[in-house]
């Protein structure tokens, strides 16, 4: 079964710049996460999907950050404008369905904003 | 406000011996728990799980003990492999929304 893909691994921006990542979950999975990992900290929640539907974006800085997973599948994070304090590596993990409490996580991608 | 707390950063045990990682949450409102292993330039990879109607559940190597009244699980790895080597995350969930709360993650090294 392949896992949770992610790409780009690594990406390097200068502040004010727009990145995107993007996610491909286990196939058949209904649930999809994005994480933001800060270096020292543990993974932090910043939107759920369950299908195409956002189910949880409480703490997603709304003002710069957006998500979609369009025909609930692949789901792409956009930042726009980078700061610096967004520098971290953005988890996606996956679930078979909102009731299971067993995510898989993706490699991540680290993100450094200069 | 943390409410997972992983409060030792590093931990180095031998080969062989036994490793605890601690982890103390602050909200009665969790009812669910996990384990993850990190390795470096890797996403976290389940380890265990328990559920708060237990106090303790075992998987080959890996046992976690969770102490409610205490607020307080642990992860004990017998006997500790250089393999095991890793940075260990606990987390925390609801009822209901299955949302992931981690704490900061302890750093095991297993001394060959």
């Amino acid at each position: 079964e392949a896992g949770v893909a992610q790409s780009p691994r690594y990406k390097i921006i200068e502040k004010r710049q727009s990145v995107a990542f993007w996610c491909n979950p286990i196939s058949g999975h209904a649930t999809l996460y994005w994480y933001q990992q800060i270096l020292g900290q543990g993974p932090k929640l910043l939107i759920q999907f369950q299908n195409n539907g956002v189910v949880d974006d409480s703490q997603l800085p709304k003002d710069r950050f957006s998500a979609e997973r369009l025909k609930g599948v692949d789901s792409t994070l956009k930042i726009q404008p980078a700061k610096l304090e967004d520098s971290a590596v953005y988890l996606c993990a996956s679930s078979l369905e909102s009731g299971a409490y067993e995510q898989y996580f993706g490699p991540g991608t680290r993100l450094t904003v200069t | 406000d943390q409410q997972v707390k992983q409060n030792s950063p590093s931990l180095s045990v031998q080969e062989g011996r036994i490793s605890i990682l601690n982890c103390d949450y602050t909200n009665s409102m969790f009812d669910y728990f996990l384990w993850y292993k990190k390795y470096p330039a890797e996403g976290p990879t389940f380890l265990i799980s328990i559920s708060s109607i237990k106090d303790k559940n075992e998987d080959g190597r890996f046992t976690v003990f969770l102490n409610k009244s205490a607020k307080h699980l642990s992860l004990h790895i017998v006997p500790s492999q250089p393999g095991d080597s890793a940075v260990y995350f606990c987390a925390a969930s609801y009822s209901g929304t299955y949302k992931y709360i981690f704490g900061t993650g302890t750093r095991l090294k297993v001394l060959a």
